[in-house]
């Protein structure tokens, strides 16, 4: 079984719409991110969490929110979705240096 | 703030070997890594560097110099798996030590 799960997989949604993104980890780390790939932009940090009890902003958070329900979970919404953040995205877990990468979710908001 | 500098894209031959750079200008260094990330897939992690000087992992090496601010990673008997992009990530100083990624290298491996 996979380390670092993501789901949905695919989403196509609606300009409007609000979205949640879900990410499971069975490694055991505290700490938890979430990333956008955008093509020719590389991975840009949307938000990050190091324990239960602590959120942080990344580099563009903008238009986005996350829940930390637990330490293996960590959610990401998009309150009400724009075209513009129609991208692949990635969460990723770490202990201290090493980052372990889910599968991503291919977003397009139409 | 950090300025992570890779090439766009390169092509090589199979069996042949490619080094890809990165150059980088951060406020404060904390470790150097690179992952490899196939098309529509997730990033994997290849190496990191802290300390000046190369660090070998059978086909794959990667150097760093601090007071150059680059790196390369040397890919070793290219082989058509290894067509993939190469993205190089600096973790700089402050609280939060998150590596800042560059933009990627796409590479392709030829016959």
């Amino acid at each position: 079984d996979a380390d670092v799960t993501q789901t949905p997989r695919n989403r196509i949604t609606k300009t409007g719409k609000r979205i949640m993104l879900e990410c499971s980890q069975t490694k055991g780390h505290d700490r938890m991110y979430w990333y956008r790939q955008d093509p020719g932009l590389g991975l840009r940090l949307i938000y990050y969490s190091f324990d239960v009890k602590d959120i942080n902003k990344g580099e563009i958070s903008d238009g986005y929110s996350v829940s930390r329900q637990a330490q293996a979970k960590f959610s990401l919404s998009l309150e009400s979705a724009i075209p513009n953040q129609t991208a692949l995205y990635f969460c990723a877990t770490s202990e201290a240096d090493e980052q372990y990468f889910g599968p991503g979710t291919r977003l397009t908001v139409t | 703030g950090q300025n992570i500098d890779q090439p766009t894209e390169m092509t090589a031959t199979e069996g042949a070997i490619v080094q890809i750079n990165c150059t980088y200008q951060t406020s404060g260094f904390n470790g150097l890594f690179w992952y490899q990330q196939h098309a529509g897939e997730a990033p994997t992690f290849l190496s990191y560097n802290v300390l000046d000087g190369l660090e070998e992992k059978g086909r794959f090496s990667s150097f760093l110099s601090r007071s150059k601010g680059y790196s390369y990673l040397l890919l070793k008997e290219l082989q058509m798996k290894d067509s993939a992009s190469y993205l190089c990530a600096v973790r700089g100083q402050g609280g939060s030590y998150i590596p800042t990624f560059g933009r990627g290298t796409s590479l392709i491996v030829h016959p």
